[in-house]
């Protein structure tokens, strides 16, 4: 069965400093892998997606993320940090059989002190 | 652009009630939806997907009795809760592909409180 991990419930960065969340997956087959956020009182943001094609996915906002076969991970980074990233960070799978239904991590809040 | 709305977007009922949240999408039609639930700071719990002009699939352990679907038409999905108790209070937010970009865009979600 698909499923994700994410090693750190909560990541604390001052704003101005990389930014790292941690992400493995388990997976029988290529796995299509996913960053949403979600801010408070809005509906969850699709931040970039992982569907085999160049294993260094750009996303929006700054954001990026690389697969990694051999670590079975798909960290997400940022260079620098802004305040108005603070929010929830979900890594998610898709499911084999139907890619659009989605199993999600546990989720990491990021805070960014100024 | 492609949006998905939720309504109401907090509702507060009494034990033993029923609660209907709707689900559109607007711009575009959406054959599948899906419905989550998320505890307090915990993640989105899959609980059904819902298909326009058949039975709603229910993940395991939700009692399809309990959470009614109704994939009315290609805009628009209903999860009705039933006999709500306390334990059915929650964040509701469902999704819909929006298949021109590859992409599920989820609701802004419904926040129900039983009292």
């Amino acid at each position: 069965a698909q499923s994700v991990t994410q090693l750190d419930s909560h990541v604390s960065v001052s704003e101005g400093t990389p930014v790292l969340l941690r992400c493995n997956y388990s997976s029988s087959y290529s796995p299509s892998l996913f960053w949403y956020v979600q801010h408070p009182n809005k509906g969850l943001q699709l931040l970039l997606k992982y569907t085999s094609a160049a294993t260094l996915v750009k996303g929006i906002n700054g954001f990026e993320a690389e697969f990694k076969k051999s670590e079975t991970s798909f960290h997400l980074t940022k260079p620098s940090a802004h305040m108005s990233d603070a929010a929830e960070y979900f890594c998610v799978v898709s499911d084999v059989g139907n890619t659009d239904k989605l199993i999600f991590g546990t989720g990491t809040r990021l805070q960014v002190f100024p | 652009g492609a949006v998905v709305s939720q309504h109401p977007s907090w509702v507060i009922c009494k034990s033993g009630t029923s609660v209907k949240i709707e689900c559109r999408s607007l711009d575009f039609q959406a054959t599948t939806m899906f419905w989550y639930r998320q505890f307090p700071k915990q993640s989105l719990m899959l609980m059904a997907t819902s298909n326009e002009g058949s039975k709603a699939t229910y993940e395991q352990g939700v009692e399809k009795d309990k959470f009614l679907i109704n994939h009315a038409s290609l805009t628009l999905s209903t999860l009705t809760v039933t006999s709500a108790h306390p334990e059915d209070s929650s964040f509701y937010i469902c999704s819909a592909p929006y298949l021109v970009r590859d992409e599920q865009y989820f609701g802004p979600g419904t926040r129900l409180t039983v009292t």
